[in-house]
């Protein structure tokens, strides 16, 4: 099993650019989960789905979007990138409490 | 407003020391606790859980001490080894099923010295 994937390792975008994070996951978890990771501040929840079809926010959505057309995926689309979106981000997969954390994508805005 | 305060930011032993890392959290609904571990370049990845119901866990080397009166838990590392430095999160989430809509702390950066 390669767990949670995601695509790309680093990205560098331009102000107001946008792009697609890409997870998936193969370990047939229902819930699917993005976080953004800042230094000082932890690891925070962007958008979270319970399943296909099926999305919410998270404490710090403003600025991104997701959907999630099947179980295995879950694209991170950020609509305008800014320069407060640089961050590391990571997708994690759960069934019941233990998330799966991806490798992240380091993303920088300039 | 920070919901789960960790400290130390970051912390240095020798090995075969116990680190001890904090955490204190406000929201009495939580009722999740886990401790993450996390590499350079890597997710994080869970190293041990607790429940309110306990007020110690114990896996291997890693023991969670949790205090609910206090509204605190923590982590210790007994007979710590080089291969322990990493950065840990705590973090704590509410309900007893569905997602758990984890909120983290702000991480402790642990080197263990040879």
């Amino acid at each position: 099993n390669a767990g949670v994937t995601q695509t790309p390792k680093f990205q560098v975008l331009k102000t107001g650019q946008s792009m697609t994070l890409q997870c998936a996951q193969d370990m047939n978890h229902e819930y699917m989960s993005w976080y953004r990771q800042d230094p000082g501040m932890g690891l925070r929840l962007i958008h979270y789905s319970v399943g296909a079809g099926i999305t919410d926010q998270g404490e710090v959505p403003n600025g991104y979007n997701v959907s999630r057309s099947t179980t295995e995926d879950f694209p991170l689309r950020l609509l305008s990138a800014a320069p407060s979106q640089t961050s590391v981000y990571f997708c994690a997969s759960s069934y019941i409490d233990e998330q799966f954390f991806g490798p992240g994508t380091r993303l920088t805005v300039l | 407003q920070q919901q789960v305060k960790q400290s130390p930011q970051s912390l240095i032993v020798q090995k075969g020391g116990i680190p001890i890392i904090n955490c204190a959290y406000e929201n009495t609904a939580f009722d999740y606790f886990p401790w993450y571990q996390q590499f350079p370049g890597k997710g994080p990845a869970l190293l041990i859980a607790i429940r309110p119901d306990v007020s110690e866990k114990k896996e291997g080397r890693f023991t969670i001490s949790f205090n609910k009166s206090a509204k605190q838990f923590s982590l210790h590392i007994m007979d710590s080894q080089p291969g322990d430095s990493a950065t840990y999160f705590c973090a704590a989430s509410e309900g007893n099923t569905g997602f758990q809509k984890l909120v983290f702390g702000t991480g402790t950066r642990l080197l263990v010295s040879p």
